[in-house]
């Protein structure tokens, strides 16, 4: 059974400050996504890793990924307001077929920004 | 709008009573999912759609649950008599098949009092 784990679970961050949180998922996948979700709102897709050692960024953000390890990184840089939200990594089970699959979720990790 | 649209946004119903949500994907997605989510947990898999098949369901999809997409389009979740544990977040998302990008409706927000 695929299981995705998240660390921390919460972080209050310091605005202007950079910093780090971690996916990490215990069977062999080749894909990873990240999400942010804003309390009581849907989820909004943030990027799409499609291979070992890709890495998007976009704004403050920069995710990257490393199969072999079975872990993803999302790096803030220089911590702002709009970005305190709930943060989710998100696998597929890779499949032969190359078609996709159902995702299976961590349990989010919480950003606070604070002055 | 060409987004997941889920209606409605937010039910209220009663323990024992029997609820329907809809989804309406993306236009030319072939595959439909079900997610149910709880207060601080991440989505958790229900169900899933390839055009009107329904290829894969959890376990967590009791027999009070029930899922359809008769036309290969829109989607309808079926909860019947209803317990209090169903108070959830209902999210429906969709995808081409040979993408696993999934994008995620708005949600309906179920509460069982």
């Amino acid at each position: 059974e695929l299981k995705v784990e998240q660390n921390p679970l919460f972080l209050s961050m310091q605005e202007g400050k950079n910093y780090t949180i971690y996916c990490n998922y215990s069977t062999t996948s080749d894909r990873l996504y990240w999400y942010r979700q804003d309390p009581g709102k849907s989820l909004e897709s943030l990027f799409v890793l499609l291979s070992n050692g890709a890495v998007k960024q976009e704004g403050r953000l920069m995710a990257s990924l490393d199969t072999k390890a079975r872990l993803s990184t999302l790096h803030i840089t220089a911590a702002v307001h709009d970005l305190s939200a709930t943060y989710f990594c998100a696998v597929p089970i890779l499949r032969t077929t190359g078609a996709n699959s159902k995702l299976t979720f961590g349990k989010g990790i919480t950003l606070s920004v604070r002055p | 709008d060409t987004g997941v649209s889920q209606n409605p946004r937010h039910k209220i119903t009663k323990r024992g009573q029997n609820v329907t949500f809809r989804c309406d994907p993306i236009s030319e997605h072939n595959r439909l999912y079900w997610y149910r989510q709880t207060l601080g947990q991440g989505p958790e898999f229900l169900t899933y759609f390839q055009n009107e098949a329904q290829l894969e369901k959890s376990r967590l999809l009791s027999d009070r649950f029930s899922a359809e997409r008769p036309k290969g389009s829109f989607s309808t979740l079926e909860i019947q008599r209803t317990e209090q544990g169903d108070s959830a977040m209902y999210l429906c998302a969709s995808s081409l098949i040979r993408n696993t990008e999934a994008f995620f409706g708005q949600g309906t927000r179920l509460t069982v009092v």
